[in-house]
Formats: structure tokens, C-alpha cells, sequence
């Protein structure tokens, strides 16, 4: 069973910061998913990754397969960004198993 | 194309009766999943169907939870009797099935908040 572990849970910063949220799994995985949701709003999946770095928009996210890790960073912060995000990984099943989900890090960007 | 989507987004009930949830999937994604988030914890898999096959069924909590999903099309998810502590967020998601065995993009509906009084 894979464990997922995210850091910060929380995190609070001044618009225009560089943001990181760090993501560690226990078990290898056929992929890693980025989910945003804001409050009160859906989850949008924003990357999913298995090897490498991917980029969209001010998003960049990262993974570390040997280290079993991953990273979220948003340049230039502002607070539209502000929002739960969650780190999420497939097993190495198949594929298409189910998500195993971390506790999610709650972003909030100040004017 | 339309999203996923649920249906209630709320809904209140009493210990002891029934509720079914409802998810519409996606056009032509034959991967769909249930999940749940409970206050204050992670988001948890229940299950997953590959058309209208219970692909892994792993994460139901009892055998008060069923899951249907005929004709491959939309599913349902009753809970019969409801218990307090099956109050939370379900979330349905759906996705491609993929022919080379590798992750899809799980798309999420919004959610029913269930409460259990």
C-alpha cells in the first residue's frame, strides 16, 4: 500500500513568491497527478507525470523517480493561485488503478 | 464536451435510510471511480469500473455500499443503511481506457456532500 506524504500542510505567502510543495510516496508508481481545488470549486488535475518535469503556464512540476519524490513550484505567485493542492499517485498495477491521495497543502497567496 | 457530473451535490439524511448518488461520467471514458474525503482526512479510492466491470472494488468500506454501473454508462452508488460516519465529499472520476497499460488523466466531477444525521 503506497503512502503518500506532502509538505507544507499549509503554507502562506506574499503574491509574487516562488511556491514549492514537496510530494514523497513509500511504493513505486505508474504515475504521479498534480490536483488543484479551490474553495468551494471541483479538483482540476493539473499534471500528471512520470518521469521528468512538465511545465504550464506559471506551473512547473517535477518528479524524482529514484527518490520516490515529486515538487510543485508556481513562479510569481498571486492569489488566484490560492487553493488546496494535492498530490496523487497510480500504482504500478496497470495504469489505471485507483488514485492514492495525500492530505493536500492549503495555499493561501496575500495581496 | 461536458464534464463529469453528479448529482445531488447535496444531500441530508437521516441515520438509517437510504441514499443513492449518481455520477455521469465523460463521454467514451470507460475507467470510473469513486472516491470519498471524510472531514478532515485524505481523499480515499472506492472503487473502479472499466465499463460496467467492478475492476477493483477494494476500498468500499462495508457491505452497505453498492455500486452499479449498467450498461457502462453512468453509475450509481447507494448507501443502505446510511451511518454518521458515512457523511463526507463522494467524488466520481472518469478517464480513457489507455491500450498501452499506462496512467490516464483522471477527470473529477464536483462532488455530492452527503450528511448523516
Amino acid at each position: 500500500k503506497n503512502e503518500v506524504e506532502q509538505s507544507p500542510q499549509n503554507l502562506t505567502a506574499q503574491e509574487g513568491e516562488f511556491i514549492t510543495i514537496n510530494c514523497s510516496y513509500s511504493v513505486g508508481i505508474s504515475a504521479l497527478h498534480w490536483l488543484q481545488q479551490h474553495p468551494g470549486g471541483g479538483i482540476v488535475s493539473l499534471f500528471m507525470l512520470s518521469s521528468g518535469k512538465k511545465k504550464h503556464g506559471r506551473l512547473i512540476a517535477t518528479i524524482n523517480i529514484q527518490e520516490k519524490h515529486s515538487s510543485l513550484h508556481i513562479t510569481a505567485s498571486h492569489p488566484r493561485d490560492s487553493a488546496v493542492y494535492i498530490c496523487a499517485v497510480s500504482g504500478s498495477g496497470g495504469g489505471a488503478d485507483g488514485l492514492t491521495f495525500g492530505k493536500g497543502t492549503h495555499l493561501i497567496i496575500q495581496p | 464536451e461536458a464534464g463529469v457530473t453528479q448529482f445531488p451535490s447535496h444531500s441530508v439524511i437521516e441515520k438509517g435510510q437510504t441514499v443513492t448518488l449518481r455520477c455521469d461520467p465523460i463521454s467514451g471514458h470507460d475507467n470510473l471511480y469513486w472516491y470519498r474525503r471524510v472531514m478532515g482526512k485524505e481523499i480515499k479510492f472506492l472503487l473502479h469500473f472499466v465499463k460496467e466491470s467492478k475492476q477493483d472494488e477494494s476500498g468500499m468500506p462495508n457491505n452497505r455500499f453498492l455500486a452499479e454501473r449498467t450498461g457502462g454508462t453512468y453509475s450509481t452508488l447507494k448507501v443502505q443503511p446510511a451511518e454518521l460516519e458515512d457523511s463526507g465529499v463522494y467524488f466520481c472520476a472518469s478517464s480513457r481506457l489507455s491500450k498501452r497499460l499506462v496512467a490516464e488523466t483522471q477527470y473529477f466531477g464536483p462532488g455530492t456532500r452527503l450528511l448523516v444525521l
